[in-house]
């Protein structure tokens, strides 16, 4: 039943070492989305993908890519991870990147990553 | 200047108060407008949309001013179960947050 889901939800690991995060949504949205939330609590944008392309790849370090095999799933791997990538996680999604209708984002439950 | 401008409070009220938070934005085009809340440790979730002419969910009236360029979220009848980060997002091409205000509804 979950709209948008995302695994894993906790992801402990050490400094140096590749990870990845998936993200699924049975919603039928067209666009998806990765956020950063840091201890400051900031939503930050990371990546958007419209219809499976790239659409938003704001200043992220290029250890970050992400993967959108087709428009029901994002994933985000990371090479390398540092003591700064811990953060918090978001996937979501919307319908209709440009168009003009009121469709908010609905979002994940988050992956908690902490760096050793 | 950010594109969402939030004061991040907090705002600590009693029980049964009515609280009001503003949010300003910088993109005159932009098309769509939301407040969200988010829990400690929990995803943002949409509270409400927010309509040209205003409109209201229960205790949660949110209003829209596009010549100020602000929307605001009014609670009334505070409850202990309010409590949380309340986020303001406007969408212009992409969704932009602001900061979010914290609230505390104090027994």
């Amino acid at each position: 039943d979950t709209a948008v889901s995302q695994t894993p939800k906790y992801l402990v690991t050490q400094m140096g070492n590749d990870k990845s995060i998936k993200c699924e949504q049975n919603l039928g949205h067209d666009t998806m989305y990765w956020y950063k939330q840091d201890s400051k609590k900031f939503l930050k944008i990371m990546f958007s993908y419209n219809n499976k392309e790239l659409i938003i790849n704001e200043t992220v370090p290029n250890r970050f890519s992400p993967k959108s095999p087709d428009k029901a799933h994002l994933n985000l791997h990371i090479n390398s991870l540092e003591l700064g990538d811990s953060a918090v996680y978001f996937c979501a999604s919307s319908q209709g990147y440009r168009d003009f209708r009121n469709q908010p984002q609905h979002f994940g439950d988050g992956t908690r990553l902490s760096i050793l | 200047r950010k594109e969402v401008e939030q004061d991040p409070g907090p705002f600590n009220v009693p029980e049964g108060a009515t609280v009001a938070f503003n949010c300003t934005y910088s993109n005159s085009a932009s098309q769509s407008f939301f407040w969200y809340r988010q829990d400690c440790r929990k995803e943002p979730k949409l509270l409400m949309s927010v309509y040209s002419s205003g409109n209201e969910d229960g205790r949660f009236t949110a209003q829209l001013n596009r010549a100020s360029q602000y929307i605001s979220l009014l609670i009334r009848d505070s409850k202990l179960s309010d409590s949380a980060t309340y986020l303001c997002v406007v969408k212009s091409g992409q969704f932009y947050f602001g900061t979010g205000t914290s609230l505390t509804v104090i027994p």
